[in-house]
């Protein structure tokens, strides 16, 4: 069974903090991943992209261990709208996003 | 930016009645999808939709499920009979092309089975 593994926190951070989050996956064969922020009973909404080593999107870095199979996104400099569920998500076949296999989320709480 | 639209927002059912929730995925796109997120648990995935037919649908989708676009802009998801446990928000997606990574998911129906 193809998994997705995330420690659900919740982190409580202050502002400016730097928080990073980690994400496992079980099916060697995946060739892409994804970062999706999620707030509280709204849909989903993609943050990041991942496809080789890393990707970088301001405050935002996601980087990928396929050894250990694992992906993690660190957010530099919280801010208080940072506060949300962090979903990382996998596709079940390498790049085809047609069936995505979704962790249950870490929680984010930026606190002033 | 483009816009997944669904209705109703939330949508109350006895059990064993039918319902039809509603989507309008963004107009260009030719892949649609629905997922569900049980309260409190991860987002799952139901069934893809492509060409008119189904592409593939998880063990979830079952033969109470059905999915169908009627007129070229609609996308609906149907349960037959509802069962207390298919109380959950279900989401609709869609994508432009294979190569495409982005799902783009509509704001999701709440549905209470009571």
């Amino acid at each position: 069974r193809k998994e997705v593994e995330q420690d659900p926190g919740p982190f409580n951070v202050p502002e400016g903090a730097t928080v990073a989050f980690n994400c496992t996956y079980s099916n060697s064969a995946s060739q892409s991943f994804f970062w999706y922020r999620q707030d509280c009973r709204k849909e989903p909404k993609l943050l990041m992209s991942v496809y080789s080593s890393g990707n970088e999107d301001g405050r935002f870095t996601a980087q990928l261990n396929r050894a250990s199979q694992y992906i993690s996104l660190l957010i530099r400099d919280s801010k208080l709208s940072d506060s949300a569920t962090y979903l990382c998500v996998v596709p079940e076949r390498g790049l085809d996003t047609d069936k995505l296999i979704f962790g249950t989320g870490t929680r984010l709480q930026v606190f002033p | 930016e483009p816009e997944v639209t669904q209705t109703p927002s939330h949508q109350v059912t006895q059990m064993g009645q039918e319902v039809i929730l509603r989507c309008v995925p963004i107009s260009n796109h030719l892949y649609f999808y629905w997922y569900r997120q049980i309260l409190g648990q991860k987002v799952e995935f139901l069934v893809s939709f492509y060409n008119n037919e189904i592409s593939e649908k998880s063990e979830i989708f079952d033969d109470q499920f059905s999915v169908e676009r009627p007129d070229g802009s609609n996308f609906t998801l149907k349960i037959r009979s509802t069962k207390l446990e298919d109380s959950a928000m279900y989401f609709c997606a869609s994508k432009s092309s294979t190569g495409d990574e982005k799902l783009f998911f509509g704001s999701g129906t709440q549905l209470s089975v009571l």
